[in-house]
């Protein structure tokens, strides 16, 4: 069965440092979509960035990239240069093979000042 | 910069009564979804739909759910006789395609059974 896996509960990071999210998966799929999602405390979720299966590059999107390790079904979002408005859950998603989304746990991400 | 808008942002409601959320996809999507996240718990799927008829559901969407497109915009989650274990943030969300294409959420609906 697909999982996705979120190994850090919490973190906090100095304001302007880099930040490294964790997320393994798991699937017998050969093409998947990997998708990070951020959901501050009003609640709403926001995309961030994805990574096809069969993408070559690593994927970018302003601050963040997503360092994508097929062979060991990683998928870690990097977000560079953090802010305080980057203090999120932060969700690490697979698109399984029925098309619905198979989400992490997630990430409490607090950037301090 | 088109969104996925949902109303109403919050509901209480009592437990046995039914409750419609709506939704209004971006307008050129054709996939539209239905997840909920219970306070502190993982984001859940719950339905996908297009061409107006389900595709996918999960476990969690029994008799007491059900999905309509009413019209050319807007998107509904009923729940007929709400329980307590029903209380969750719902999401709606839409994407253009299926393969590959990113599903952009709405901002949610807190919903609290009492």
């Amino acid at each position: 069965a697909q999982k996705i896996t979120q190994t850090q509960p919490g973190m906090f990071v100095q304001e302007k440092e880099a930040v490294t999210l964790d997320c393994t998966y798991d699937t017998s799929d050969q093409s998947y979509g990997l998708f990070w999602y951020k959901q501050p405390s009003s609640g709403e979720m926001i995309f961030l960035i994805y990574q096809g299966s069969y993408d070559e590059q690593n994927a970018t999107e302003g601050r963040y990239s997503l360092n994508f390790q097929k062979a060991r079904k990683s998928a870690n979002l990097v977000i560079s240069a953090s802010q305080l408005g980057d203090s999120a859950m932060y969700f690490c998603a697979m698109l399984d093979s029925n098309y619905q989304l198979i989400w992490g746990a997630g990430t409490k991400l607090i950037i301090k000042p | 910069e088109p969104e996925v808008t949902q109303t109403p942002s919050h509901q209480v409601t009592q437990m046995g009564q039914e409750v419609i959320l709506r939704c209004v996809p971006i307008s050129n999507h054709l996939y539209f979804y239905w997840y909920r996240q219970i306070l502190g718990q993982k984001v859940e799927f719950l339905v996908s739909f297009y061409n107006n008829e389900i595709s996918e559901k999960s476990e969690i969407f029994d008799d007491q759910f059900s999905v309509e497109r009413p019209d050319g915009s807007n998107f509904t989650l009923k729940i007929r006789s709400t329980k307590l274990e029903d209380s969750a943030m719902y999401f709606c969300a839409s994407s253009a395609g299926r393969v590959g294409e990113t599903q952009y959420f709405g901002p949610g609906t807190r919903l609290l059974v009492l």
